[in-house]
């Protein structure tokens, strides 16, 4: 079964408002890595928090890790329409051995 | 320049034929990835080698095989192609230590079986 799993699976929003995806997993983590696919492209690496940290940001992005509720979200803050992407979670399971990514969250973000 | 390239981008072939996938990068990693991505952008680890070494072998049928000839390469060939194989499969590379680095994808190739 996935090891990390998104939600909202789709989320609509227009420019400028806030984005908050979620992601749920079941097993102990060393890390935890957010991915963003944009349509037809290869994923890009977005940010990486390790499971002794509770936030992390970058530019517009903002993500929290809560390895008690073995969840993580993230947040991009005044989103554009060049943020319409797929954003998947990924979580090294298997005791660190392999990534396993999540389903993705399909984020549209209307001008 | 690009960091990890694939070819082809596109491959329509019939079933039962045999097929290869090659994925080279610049980045000068030792770790090398192919992924499947499903039509529900499900993404699945299938291969995962270290310095030429297959370390990562998951359940995938015994038809796909991967080929490192140098670290800087890994190949997937395909044989007896079947519809279900038809997705986006990713080549990825990092570096050592598998799961605790970020990983850089390349552009990916659709293929589609008829």
């Amino acid at each position: 079964s996935q090891q990390g799993e998104e939600d909202p699976q789709a989320l609509s929003i227009q420019e400028g408002e806030n984005a908050t995806m979620n992601c749920s997993y079941k097993t102990s983590i060393n890390n935890l890595q957010w991915y963003r696919q944009n349509s037809g492209r290869g994923l890009v690496h977005l940010i990486l928090i390790r499971s002794n940290e509770r936030e992390k940001h970058s530019g517009r992005l903002r993500v929290t890790l809560d390895t008690s509720k073995k969840s993580s979200s993230l947040l991009i803050t005044a989103s554009r329409a060049a943020d319409t992407a797929s954003y998947f979670c990924a979580t090294d399971g298997d005791g660190g051995f392999k990534t396993i990514f999540g389903a993705g969250t399909r984020l549209f973000v209307k001008a | 320049d690009t960091a990890v390239s694939q070819t082809p981008k596109y491959l329509v072939t019939q079933m039962g034929n045999d097929k290869s996938i090659k994925c080279e990068q610049n980045l000068g990693h030792d770790t090398m990835y192919w992924y499947k991505q499903d039509s529900k952008k499900f993404l699945k680890i299938m291969f995962s080698y270290n310095n030429k070494e297959l370390i990562i072998n998951e359940t995938v049928p015994n038809r796909f095989s991967p080929k490192s000839p140098d670290k800087a390469h890994l190949n997937l060939h395909i044989n007896s192609l079947e519809l279900g194989d038809s997705a986006v499969y990713f080549c990825a590379s990092s570096k050592p230590g598998l799961a605790s680095h970020e990983q850089y994808f390349g552009p990916g190739t659709r293929l589609t079986v008829t």
